[in-house]
């Protein structure tokens, strides 16, 4: 198989604290790893693209300060949201593919709120 | 213009029925498509991908591809009352390697008992 295992699935935090969400690849190693946010019946938004070893790439408007990515392994990835605030409150989700004969396998996801 | 679009629907099929669903991408070098089912709450499961053009099926789903016309479709035959959920259009400029998806912004399936 191809299992990306996300950690935690839900969270709750105050308005301006920070919250780290894991995502590790479980039997394969994950150069490249995507950071995806949902919000309520809205379609998956890539955030950034994690590479190991090097500085994330991230989309146009995410703030690259308010949403810190590590990717200090061949297997772990993690998301750091800064300074949360009831906006951040959303689905996130990892993703990260085995090999090219795969598809892109996902994380169980994140449900943050922000209180 | 979206670079990926789908039919919101809700699009409602009687259970054994072939529930078709349809994308249509605007980047002409989109080489990677990719069918996503998403349980409400849940993260999305991959379904299937297809790369050339044509027919490609697993089980009961079937991949259509035309790259010419810039669409792609699915097919669910014999359709479940399991199979209600939001189907996720993905596509990739590439077929190697590790390249971002663009998704649709999906369309909700209701199989009827």
């Amino acid at each position: 198989g191809a299992v990306v295992s996300q950690h935690p699935s839900r969270v709750i935090c105050k308005s301006g604290t920070s919250v780290k969400i894991e995502c590790r690849s479980l039997d394969f190693q994950a150069t490249t790893m995507f950071w995806y946010r949902q919000f309520p019946k809205q379609s998956l938004m890539l955030m950034a693209t994690s590479n190991e070893g090097s500085k994330a790439t991230y989309e146009q408007g995410v703030e690259k300060d308010k949403f810190l990515i590590n990717h200090a392994s061949l297997t772990l990835s993690t998301l750091t949201v800064t300074s949360a605030h009831p906006e951040d409150s959303s689905f996130y989700i990892c993703s990260a593919r085995k090999t090219v004969d795969r598809g892109y396998t996902f994380g169980s996801g994140t449900r943050l709120t922000v209180v | 213009q979206k670079e990926v679009e789908q039919n919101s629907g809700p699009l409602s099929v009687p259970e054994g029925a072939i529930a078709s669903l349809n994308c249509t991408y605007s980047d002409r070098g989109s080489q990677s498509f990719f069918w996503y089912r998403q349980y409400s709450g849940k993260s999305p499961e991959l379904i299937m991908f297809i790369y050339s053009n044509g027919d490609k099926e697993d089980g009961r789903f079937t991949a259509q591809l035309n790259k010419a016309s810039q669409y792609v479709s699915l097919l669910i035959r014999d359709s479940q009352p399991s199979d209600s959920a939001t189907y996720l259009c993905a596509v990739s400029l590439s077929n190697f390697g590790n390249e971002k998806l663009t998704f649709g912004t999906g369309t909700r399936l209701t199989i009827i008992p």
